[in-house]
């Protein structure tokens, strides 16, 4: 199985900031990343797709980028909304694992 | 409206069996993967198998092989997740998902990824 790691598994941030969250895949897989959120009580959210692609509705200040190994998400300015855990997905291989999640506090 | 709508909670006890359900609408059920995933309290996201409702083809990841059984019916747009004899470490929140497909960038196959996700259905084993 490929494994997915994410960083950092928590942290503090206020309104306004930009926050990046990083995945690492233990094998090269491209840009086969996916990036949900998860808010408390809900099912996961898609937000990107392959590494970069914007779901249709997300807001612009989502972004992700990388590819091969190493991948990047981005919120741009920090909404209130925007607290809540992110999970990165490989859908490179069977199975298409998910990372262990960063979850976004607010400071 | 499209949706994927799951059964209701189930509290059991340890070696009983369940099966629950993820039935879609307002779009063709049997042309997309319908993924399970597991989620225990507290706990991140786990890939548990898919299916393609059109014919069964299923997959499995290892970690769940024998485990459980995931099943379709394409009559009533329905799939289905189930076990045979549950134990109190099957407690956990299992949604169901569509997979969707998209050309990728040159080089690259299709991307696949869950767009479309059921509200979840809580399991609870416990004696």
């Amino acid at each position: 199985d490929i494994q997915m790691t994410q960083s950092p598994s928590s942290l503090s941030a206020s309104v306004g900031d930009r926050v990046t969250i990083t995945c690492r895949a233990s094998q090269s897989i491209s840009s086969y990343l996916n990036w949900y959120q998860q808010k408390p009580g809900k099912a996961p959210n898609l937000l990107i797709y392959g590494a970069s692609s914007l779901q249709s509705g997300v807001p612009s200040r989502f972004s992700g980028s990388g590819s091969g190994t190493d991948f990047t998400l981005t919120i741009s300015s920090l909404q209130p909304e925007d607290f809540a855990t992110y999970y990165c997905q490989q859908s490179y291989s069977s199975p298409r694992t998910f990372g262990q999640g960063t979850k976004v506090e607010i400071k | 409206e499209v949706q994927l709508v799951q059964s209701g909670a189930e509290v059991k006890k340890p070696g009983e069996s369940l099966k629950i359900s993820c039935k879609g609408s307002g779009y063709s059920f049997i042309s997309y993967w319908i993924g399970w995933v597991r989620q225990m309290p507290g706990k991140g996201l786990e890939w548990m198998g898919i299916i393609y409702p059109g014919n069964s083809d299923t997959r499995y990841s290892p970690s769940f092989q024998g485990q459980v059984t995931i099943s379709a019916d394409k009559s009533i747009s329905t799939a289905y997740l189930q076990w045979s004899s549950l134990k109190a470490s099957d407690t956990a929140m299992y949604y169901c998902a569509r997979r969707m497909a998209v050309a990728g960038r040159p080089g690259d196959g299709s991307y696949w990824y869950f767009d479309l996700w059921g509200r979840g259905t809580l399991v609870t084993v416990s004696s």
